[in-house]
């Protein structure tokens, strides 16, 4: 399979905790994002990475939460000291971009964080 | 800031009716416009990308429609199947990297 891959699929942490989910991209594609999505809600965007680079990070993206690309390739999304209001889907997508027209973005099968 | 907005939240169909479900966003400069299917507990699925420049994209028996002026755009179903009971989510991307999602649209195809 040579999609979108995350992993874990599933963690239960108690509060207080650091997670670490970890994404790999399409093999071709330069661009990776993180959103996160709770029950009922469309997917909040997180931030994203053109290549190694990142690029462009949101105000939902606290200080415990730390996204890296290190080589360009996989993606680490660290959440430390979690909370309750943590607990959502982590979804990782991944895209041609960088020149018009930018390309589709494939999904990811998610993470799903419970903090308990 | 962006906002999608998609209506209805909630729809429910027999099967082999045509639907159409909306979409609209509040700022016209857009890069593109993308549906998405979501099956419960899943990731995404792509359906269609629309460009800035494009007015429609086909796939199948989906069909996708973008008027910027307006800020809308619709996902037309033909023929709908039990199969394509799912959640639809549109997605506008107004910069280099943010996408900005609407809520979805819960479709249920009655057999």
């Amino acid at each position: 399979d040579t999609g979108v891959s995350q992993n874990p699929r599933h963690k239960i942490t108690k509060r207080g905790q650091n997670v670490t989910f970890r994404c790999d991209p399409i093999s071709e594609h330069n661009r990776l994002y993180w959103y996160r999505q709770t029950l009922g809600q469309g997917p909040e965007f997180l931030t994203y990475f053109q290549n190694e680079a990142q690029l462009e990070k949101s105000r939902l993206l606290s200080d415990r939460f730390s996204a890296e690309r290190p080589k360009g390739s996989f993606s680490t999304l660290e959440i430390q000291r979690t909370e309750q209001g943590d607990s959502a889907m982590y979804l990782c997508a991944s895209s041609l971009g960088g020149q018009i027209p930018e390309m589709t973005q494939y999904f990811g099968p998610g993470t799903r964080l419970l903090v308990l | 800031k962006q906002e999608v907005t998609q209506i209805p939240a909630a729809l429910s169909v027999p099967e082999g009716e045509n639907l159409v479900l909306n979409c609209s966003f509040t700022d016209s400069a857009i890069y593109n416009l993308q549906w998405f299917r979501q099956d419960p507990g899943k990731g995404l699925t792509s359906l269609l990308l629309i460009q800035s420049s494009q007015r429609e994209q086909t796939s199948g028996r989906l069909n996708a429609s973008l008027d910027k002026s307006s800020g809308r755009s619709t996902l037309y179903i033909a023929a709908s199947q039990p199969g394509d009971s799912a959640t639809y989510l549109c997605a506008v991307k107004t910069n280099a990297g943010k996408s900005t999602f609407g809520d979805g649209t819960t479709l249920t195809v009655k057999p």
